[in-house]
């Protein structure tokens, strides 16, 4: 398996606009998280799904943030409008059932900086 | 919520010395406890876990302690390697499938 894989690995953009990040879940893999990571902060877990389902979201720092998961081998984590405040390294992690001694997987992460 | 503190934040050892790195967790529901290392700019890699009905876990250099009546955890790596360079998280967790409360991280770095 190639593992969790993330999309952009890096993404520069202009406050205000909009940014959609992507994740692909290993196969199999029925929990996903999305986390962000800053030095201040630390990792954050913003929010996770269960067979697509969104199970907790509380972490969503605010109304400029959504994640989707259409399907079980797809989700995003869309910010907009985008700003400074923003950037950070967010991961996306998946992990099942049929894998509970092997804790999370993590992707490689999107380094999103905002200007 | 529950919550984990990690200490210390910065670790500088021997190439050859063991190192120690401790976290303590609030809420005693928690009983999955998974160690990270995060090489710089990559990903966090699991590294070695324990759950709650297990008091230690050995894997080659690396080892774990769990103390449920302090509520405390504690990574150790013996014989340290300049690759063990790294930053290391611990976390706690009601089962693994569910959210991670993560410590705030420990720099490790092991001098040649």
């Amino acid at each position: 398996d190639a593992g969790v894989i993330q999309s952009p690995r890096h993404e520069v953009t202009e406050m205000g606009q909009e940014v959609t990040l992507r994740c692909k879940p290993i196969s199999g893999h029925d929990y996903l998280f999305w986390y962000r990571q800053t030095m201040m902060r630390g990792l954050e877990l913003l929010i996770y799904f269960n067979n697509n389902v969104p199970i907790d979201d509380s972490g969503m720092p605010e109304d400029r943030f959504s994640a989707k998961m259409p399907n079980a081998s797809f989700s995003t984590l869309k910010i907009q409008p985008s700003e400074p405040r923003d950037s950070a390294v967010y991961f996306c992690a998946s992990t099942g059932l049929n894998y509970a001694n092997y804790g999370y997987t993590f992707g490689s992460g999107t380094r999103l900086t905002v200007v | 919520g529950e919550n984990v503190e990690q200490h210390p934040s910065t670790l500088s050892v021997q190439e050859g010395d063991s190192a120690v790195i401790k976290c303590t967790y609030s809420d005693s529901a928690s009983n999955y406890f998974p160690w990270y290392k995060q090489e710089l700019g990559k990903r966090p890699q699991l590294i070695i876990d324990i759950r709650s009905n297990v008091g230690e876990k050995k894997d080659q250099r690396i080892a774990v302690t769990l103390n449920k009546t302090a509520k405390h955890f504690s990574l150790h790596i013996t014989e340290t390697q300049p690759e063990d360079s790294a930053v290391y998280f611990c976390a706690a967790s009601m089962n693994n499938f569910n959210k991670f409360y993560f410590g705030s991280g420990t720099k490790l770095n092991v001098k040649p």
